[in-house]
């Protein structure tokens, strides 16, 4: 059984385009992040929610919506692609947000905006 | 506050020799340390953690590190590479709460046959 899943594993899309990238944990984990990894492998913390509900939202563009359904589920929308937007998207899921917690994470999304 | 530094952004050995990858930590809280690994077009996997037990602590696939206070270092040994070690390595410290994690900017690990 996949832990953390997302979906797709690959998205190209053109620039200005809306797009979603969703993902599930079957861990029962309270906390669940998403994290951007750049060209060079250098990965940054998006956002961070638990229980539903947003705790952690670094500096990203406003056209960047997480969405929470259920702490089962932590979507990521991105409104007007923009071309610094291709990366590789992880979803994690941690069993709370303690510093002591291991984080879980998914397979990735590749995103490539063109 | 919170910082990681990984002192080598690729480290190359050869199969059945010593891997060693370091990483220094600074953080205004008492640290928790973790190191991650990723294979090639995979999601990260931890290898192993630190959080205020022993010391030296033990993790997957035969690597271990130790915390050394003094020296606010994590470094991360391995005694005999394998081919299928090589991958990118990252050092995470957490200090507050696990989602102000920060990530080192990761060593490449090659291991040549």
């Amino acid at each position: 059984d996949t832990a953390v899943s997302q979906t797709p594993k690959y998205l190209v899309t053109q620039m200005g385009n809306d797009k979603s990238i969703k993902c599930e944990q079957n861990l029962g984990h309270d906390t669940m992040y998403w994290y951007k990894q750049d060209s060079k492998k250098f990965l940054k913390i998006m956002f961070s929610y638990n229980n539903k509900e947003l705790i952690i939202n670094e500096t990203v563009p406003n056209r960047f919506s997480p969405k929470s359904p259920d702490k089962a589920h932590l979507n990521l929308h991105i409104n007007s692609l923009e071309l610094g937007d291709s990366a590789v998207y992880f979803c994690a899921s941690s069993p709370g947000g303690r510093a002591t917690d291991e984080q879980f994470f998914g397979p990735g999304t590749r995103l490539t905006v063109l | 506050a919170q910082s990681v530094t990984q002192l080598d952004s690729h480290v190359s050995v050869s199969e059945g020799t010593p891997v060693l990858l370091r990483c220094n930590y600074s953080s205004s809280y008492s640290p928790s340390l973790f190191w991650y690994v990723q294979h090639p077009n995979k999601g990260l996997q931890l290898l192993l953690k630190y959080t205020s037990a022993a010391t030296l602590v033990k993790g997957i696939n035969g690597f271990e590190a130790e915390f050394k206070k003094s020296e606010t270092s994590f470094h991360l040994t391995k005694p005999s590479a394998h081919m299928s070690d090589a991958a990118e390595y990252f050092c995470v410290v957490s200090g507050s709460n696990a989602g102000k994690s920060t990530f080192g900017d990761g060593t490449t690990l090659t291991v040549k046959p």
